[in-house]
């Protein structure tokens, strides 16, 4: 079975921080994806990587950035947090880009 | 960039009785996705549809894709309290290479 972990399951971080969301991947996955989930707003993406070093934004990057040093891990790190940053972070992994997504449990953040 | 709508976005439902979600695309589809999501949990793959016309069942839960392959249904029947959760589709647009996600279908169940 494909797992994906991520680094925490709450986290709680004060404006102004720089907070670093990791995600690991143990099915060799060419692709993977960073979500954020917002009551009523659904799975908007943020940021996906299709190969390590290599990414492209989603529909909502302001605000974040990503890392993909190795083909298993795809960090989301936010640069200077905000309160409007509060959310769940799902991060998904997949074979190709059209294939089905495996989800990690996600890391629902609070900026104070 | 291709968008992919669900409605309703709320269903509450009667334990026993049948309901049906609906997720419809502004542009024609390659395939369609379904995910539930569990209360506290994450999404979850169900099924995919890639054929114009297509129907799985999946034990109570039928699935359907529309003739014109723009949009898709989830009916489920005899409604059970383990159909709790959000149900997502997701889009694979015929120039796209990652899937589009709709806003979900929030399912509760009163007993």
């Amino acid at each position: 079975d494909v797992k994906v972990t991520q680094s925490s399951r709450y986290l709680v971080k004060r404006t102004g921080e720089k907070v670093f969301l990791e995600c690991v991947q143990d099915m060799d996955h060419e692709n993977m994806f960073w979500y954020r989930q917002d009551p009523g707003l659904g799975l908007r993406l943020i940021y996906f990587s299709y190969d390590v070093k290599m990414k492209e934004k989603g529909d909502i990057p302001e605000g974040y950035s990503v890392s993909r040093e190795k083909k298993e891990r795809f960090s989301l790190i936010l640069e200077s947090a905000s309160t409007n940053q509060t959310s769940m972070y799902l991060c998904a992994s997949s074979k190709q880009g059209a294939d089905t997504q495996y989800f990690g449990p996600g890391t629902r953040l609070t900026v104070l | 960039g291709q968008q992919v709508m669900q409605i309703p976005q709320y269903q509450h439902v009667q334990e026993g009785e049948d309901f049906t979600t609906y997720c419809n695309s502004s542009t024609t589809l390659s395939n369609i996705q379904w995910y539930k999501q569990r209360p506290g949990g994450h999404p979850v793959f169900l099924i995919q549809l890639v054929k114009s016309g297509e129907v799985k069942k999946q034990k109570r839960l039928t699935f359907q894709f529309g003739e014109a392959k723009k949009n898709s249904s989830l009916h489920i029947t005899a409604t059970q309290t383990t159909d709790v959760g959000t149900y997502f589709c997701a889009g694979l647009g015929s120039n796209d290479y990652k899937l589009s996600f709709g806003a979900g279908t929030t399912v509760t169940v009163r007993a």
